[in-house]
């Protein structure tokens, strides 16, 4: 499986900032996702990112609050924007298995917002 | 729209001793994967084992198994001899199975809480 590494590990923000979550993937994939995971909840996913084209968002999320940029095929970010305390959760980013059968995923970035 | 079911909140068992979580799901598809992920406090998720629908076999991962019930839309995970670091969260997951390149997005169970007791 794909070693998959996420910057930062956790943040404390401010109400109002805009915090850049990068994720970085050791071989090249076809698809990264971006899911949100709310204290005590489940996964919900925000995002697909293709290389190349613009990210398709899931209902309830919109480009404004989490754009996302997907410059290579080993590489992506999301940003959440304006932040607020509902913004607190853990992004988590996975990959699609080379079959495009399985999804791998990142260690997760913790979020708080003060 | 797929929907993933798990009730049991959270489950308690002894250390050695066997478990099962259970899952069911609801979908018109056809053709489809199914997973669990183990999620324990350091947040990872952790792939625990997968199922293709179409195969009629079992899958198995070394203490881990499951029971595939596809007419009844079941798919619940037994852990056997379970050790303290199976502690964490357990997530139910279902993916269709995707034949025109399009994102074969997850859908999650909200997931149950296990503890292993020594």
């Amino acid at each position: 499986s794909a070693v998959i590494s996420q910057k930062p590990s956790r943040d404390i923000c401010q109400r109002g900032t805009s915090l850049t979550i990068q994720c970085q993937v050791d071989s090249q994939v076809t698809m990264m996702f971006w899911y949100r995971q709310q204290p005590g909840q489940s996964l919900t996913l925000i995002a697909t990112a293709n290389q190349g084209s613009e990210a398709t968002y899931e209902s309830g999320f919109v480009i404004d609050k989490f754009p996302i940029s997907r410059p290579n095929l080993t590489f992506s970010t999301l940003t959440v924007s304006n932040m607020s305390p509902e913004d607190s959760s853990i992004y988590l980013c996975s990959v699609d298995g080379p079959n495009r059968d399985t999804q791998y995923f990142g260690p997760g970035t913790r979020l708080t917002v003060l | 729209a797929q929907t993933v079911t798990q009730s049991q909140p959270e489950m308690s068992v002894q250390e050695a001793e066997t478990v099962t979580l259970s899952c069911t799901y609801d979908t018109s598809e056809n053709n489809y994967y199914l997973f669990w992920y183990k999620q324990p406090p350091s947040r990872q998720m952790i792939l625990v084992i997968r199922q293709e629908a179409y195969k009629q076999q079992n899958a198995t991962e070394n203490r881990f198994s499951v029971n595939f019930q596809k007419a009844a839309k079941s798919f619940s995970l037994k852990i056997s001899d379970s050790q303290l670091g199976d502690t964490a969260m357990y997530f139910c997951a279902f993916m269709k199975l995707n034949y025109t390149g399009a994102n074969s997005k997850l859908t999650f169970g909200k997931g149950i809480t296990l503890s292993v007791r020594p």
